[in-house]
């Protein structure tokens, strides 16, 4: 069965420089959401879309910002990277609102900033 | 608020039971996950309860809901060293569809 697609899987990036992650939800998937891992921590939830609308926000910094797109994949972009962005970004998929707790995870990809 | 809390470590030895203990503050969620974690890899979704339950069984995993005390159990049968991962929690935030997870179990299993 397809899964979620995250691109690229490893990231290296200096500081200041930006980035672009990538999200391809499971096939008919509409809403996509992205969360933040540090080393050791648990995954925090940073911003979700549904039909191509911001549904919810949470802990993103400003010079971060994302979209989904009208096939429903979803970019994360991150502006002036700091050595605290460094951290494993997954992104999850659901079928509609109302199943989100359904949520599937993709791999996450690897960002680090030196 | 929005606090999702788990023991740090818990150590076992090969085909004894595991239980991973997770206390949660928003009453109002509906949906609580058990998620697996191993090492650089992406989060497994092992099993959910709806808040209205009080016990999951799926195999070698029992889920186990107290919604008075807040409190989620998950208890692995015959713990196996490829259960050695870390084991995270979570809850539907309340009024949003975002996950809150807990700090996370790091599940070792001694041969």
């Amino acid at each position: 069965a397809a899964g979620v697609i995250q691109s690229p899987r490893h990231l290296i990036k200096e500081k200041r420089e930006t980035a672009t992650l990538k999200c391809y939800p499971i096939p008919r998937h509409d809403t996509v959401y992205w969360y933040q891992q540090g080393p050791g921590q648990d995954p925090q939830f940073l911003i979700s879309f549904y039909e191509k609308m911001q549904s919810d926000k949470g802990s993103i910094p400003d010079r971060f910002s994302a979209q989904q797109f009208s096939d429903y994949h979803s970019e994360l972009n991150m502006s002036s990277l700091e050595l605290g962005d460094s951290a494993l970004y997954f992104c999850a998929s659901s079928l509609g609102r109302y199943k989100s707790y359904e949520q599937y995870f993709g791999p996450g990809t690897r960002l680090t900033v030196t | 608020g929005e606090d999702v809390e788990q023991s740090l470590f818990l150590s076992v030895r090969e085909g004894d039971s595991s239980v991973i203990n997770c206390t949660y503050t928003d009453s109002s969620s509906t949906y609580l996950y058990w998620y697996k974690q191993e090492p650089g890899a992406g989060l497994q979704l092992l099993t959910y309860i709806f808040s209205n339950m009080d016990m999951k069984q799926d195999q070698r995993l029992t889920v186990l809901l107290n919604k008075k005390d807040k409190h989620l159990s998950l208890r692995i049968a015959d713990t196996q060293t490829g259960d050695s991962a870390i084991y995270f929690c979570a809850e539907t935030a309340s009024g949003t569809y975002k996950y809150i997870f807990g700090t996370g179990t790091r599940l070792k299993v001694l041969a």
